[in-house]
């Protein structure tokens, strides 16, 4: 079945810092990657996405590259802020039925002054 | 701009009773979608809903679970008879096609607290 992997968390970080938050998935055919972000309180926020492989999203100074080879959707971002802190989610939708995402487990991001 | 809403923000219920948790999508979008998060675990797919019927559901959506859109506006997820486990955060979510952006657009969450 179609399943995401995510880093474990926290990460913590201080300000300015470069963050890597790592996401490996498993589907059927070529999926559609997501980033969504959940900040304290909040629901879910589109990040970034990629619909096809080398494809790179980016919002907000954060970056991600569809590496179909390693099947990987990490997200970058070079200079982190203590505004980032919240818990960032890797998706996809696999390109077969009624397009439900498939999230990973989130990792918790903090970022101290 | 326009957002999905959801209702109430926090609901405590005994077990056994029945909720109806409530969402507005955002108006021009035809698909919508139920997903819980029970805290501190992945966010999980429940139903999807377009044309009127259930177009996909996971195996936790069981008979315990409906979901229906009594008018133009509002799509619900109906628990009949909660149990302890059904202790969760529910998101609503809506997108405007099935084959295009794939972006679903999320409301902020209901707290389901079952005791």
């Amino acid at each position: 079945g179609n399943s995401v992997t995510q880093m474990e968390g926290p990460v913590t970080l201080s300000e300015e810092a470069f963050l890597t938050i790592n996401c490996t998935y498993t589907a059927t055919g070529y999926p559609s990657l997501f980033w969504y972000v959940q900040y304290p309180g909040e629901g879910l926020q589109l990040l970034l996405k990629a619909t096809k492989a080398d494809d790179k999203g980016s919002n907000k100074g954060f970056e991600a590259t569809y590496r179909k080879e390693t099947t990987s959707f990490h997200l970058e971002k070079g200079s982190v802020q203590v505004s980032d802190s919240a818990v960032y989610f890797c998706a996809l939708i696999a390109l077969t039925g009624f397009q439900k995402l498939v999230f990973g487990t989130g990792t918790r991001l903090l970022v101290s002054p | 701009e326009p957002e999905v809403t959801q209702t109430p923000s926090h609901q405590v219920t005994q077990m056994g009773q029945e909720v109806i948790l409530r969402c507005v999508p955002i108006s021009n979008h035809l698909y919508f979608y139920w997903y819980r998060q029970i805290l501190g675990q992945k966010v999980e797919f429940l139903v999807s809903f377009y044309n009127n019927e259930i177009s996909e559901k996971s195996e936790i959506f069981d008979d315990q679970f409906s979901v229906e859109r009594p008018d133009g506006s509002n799509f619900t997820l109906k628990i009949r008879s909660t149990k302890l486990e059904d202790s969760a955060m529910y998101f609503c979510a809506s997108s405007d096609t099935l084959a295009g952006s794939y972006e679903q657009y999320f409301g902020p969450g209901t707290r389901l607290t079952v005791t």
